[in-house]
């Protein structure tokens, strides 16, 4: 079916407000990734679900990033009190489970934060 | 160990030509290694992947040579084209575990007409 899809495409909030992510992975794959791009970087990982699984929250920078994903489908990521440096390109992959390395990303939602 | 180093940051080729972007890795786990292509405002799409049993994959114009016992792998893109320009991101991870993947900085290529 459609790709990953991700909302909102941009997003641009205050220091110290909370924000929530969204991400529609592909019909049928079971992994979902969340990865953080920022400005000039590479891809950093962030947080990897696998069906009932529970994930792997080993990339999460503090505890103010936290992430859910509902009936195996779609994911929130979610950040509260926003600080500047949560400023990047948030992107969502997924790909259709265990040994089926590839991800496939979406477009990103892109978080400036004033 | 899990860092994926990436050279050169950018790289300006002209077009016929053929732009070699390279990486290495440290950590002798890491057994699937793909090539990422983003263009500015999309998310990365992948280009080509491989895994140490080769030394090498062909893929259209896209090239990965890889030298297991170096723990470096190389993109060659051949007949380099204008549309070609975008930043390319090698990765690398465990196909057992999390998967997720350790990616490079990336190189932004520019292929002039």
């Amino acid at each position: 079916g459609a790709g990953v899809s991700q909302s909102p495409s941009n997003k641009v909030t205050e220091k110290g407000k909370d924000v929530e992510l969204r991400c529609d992975p592909i019909s049928g794959h079971t992994a979902l990734y969340w990865y953080r791009q920022s400005l000039g970087q590479g891809l950093e990982f962030l947080i990897y679900f696998q069906g009932n699984s529970a994930p792997d929250k080993s990339g999460l920078p503090s505890d103010r990033f936290s992430a859910e994903r509902t009936g195996g489908s779609v994911s929130t990521l979610t950040i509260q009190r926003t600080q500047q440096e949560d400023s990047a390109v948030y992107l969502c992959a997924s790909s259709r489970g265990i040994l089926q390395e590839t991800q496939y990303f979406g477009p990103g939602t892109r978080l400036l934060v004033l | 160990q899990q860092q994926v180093k990436q050279s050169p940051q950018s790289l300006i080729v002209q077009k016929g030509g053929i732009p070699i972007i390279n990486c290495a890795y440290e950590n002798t786990a890491f057994d699937y290694f793909p090539w990422y292509q983003q263009f500015p405002g999309k998310g990365p799409a992948l280009l080509i992947a491989i895994r140490p049993d080769v030394s090498e994959k062909k893929e259209g114009r896209f090239t990965i040579s890889f030298n297991k016992s170096a723990k470096q792998f190389s993109l060659h893109i051949m007949d380099s084209q204008p549309g070609d320009s975008a930043t390319y991101f090698c990765a690398a991870s465990k196909t057992s575990g999390t998967y997720k993947y350790i990616f490079g900085t990336g190189t932004r290529l520019k292929v002039l007409a």
